[in-house]
């Protein structure tokens, strides 16, 4: 069964705490994405990796990391730098940084 | 202010047609891309237009590109209530390494 896994579906932490968010595809692609989701607004790109080893920041990288050490997993740390974080955060990968993207069910954060 | 700007509400009639419009605001962009996000979900692609193209059809839907105007729009026949979700526009620039550009979503109601 192919795709892109998010995990958890839900998670709290509370404030200080540093926490990963997990993204793993089974797509063979070569790009991964990670975006922020905020109520009323479009999404908005964190980090990308167009290929293993290599990672470019978005347009809000400011208190986020990322590592892309496998093809098939991106996973987000999201640090006790970032002043909001509560949001909802998703995943995507394509074949190519050119081609179509493709999105996984996401990762509802809330700060407490 | 966006580069990619469409209306936050659309309410229709359920077994009327839906239109969702979207305006950008680059010419260099090479496809435009409309993803649909159902409550607490993922984005789910549903379907894109490259931008030498007028018009797309795929069974209930119908997209629309009006390249002077810089202007997509995206038709739904018959309209259920399995439409009802957040419709997004996206387009894809080449000068800005292939990034999509989001619009903030139009939220599509339907009445029965």
């Amino acid at each position: 069964d192919g795709g892109i896994t998010q995990s958890p579906k839900y998670l709290f932490r509370k404030e200080g705490q540093n926490v990963t968010l997990s993204c793993e595809q089974n797509l063979n692609h070569d790009a991964m994405y990670w975006y922020r989701q905020d109520p009323g607004q479009g999404l908005r790109l964190i980090y990308y990796s167009q290929i293993v080893n290599d990672f470019q920041k978005g347009d809000i990288a400011e208190g986020y990391s990322v590592s892309r050490e496998k093809k098939e997993s991106f996973p987000l740390t999201v640090t006790s730098a970032q002043k909001n974080p509560t949001a909802f955060y998703l995943c995507a990968s394509s074949i190519d940084p050119v081609d179509t993207q493709y999105f996984g069910p996401g990762t509802r954060l809330t700060v407490l | 202010g966006e580069d990619v700007e469409q209306s936050l509400f659309l309410s229709v009639r359920e077994g009327d047609s839906s239109v969702i419009n979207c305006t950008y605001t680059d010419s260099s962009s090479t496809y435009l891309y409309w993803y649909k996000q159902e409550p607490g979900a993922g984005l789910q692609l549903l379907t894109y237009i490259f931008s030498n193209m007028d018009m797309k059809q795929d069974q209930r839907l119908t997209v629309l590109l009006n390249k002077k105007d810089k202007h997509l729009s995206l038709r739904i026949a018959d309209t259920q209530t399995g439409d009802s979700a957040i419709y997004f526009c996206a387009e894809k620039k080449v000068d800005s390494n292939y990034q999509l550009i989001w619009g903030a979503g139009t939220k599509l109601i339907i009445k029965p």
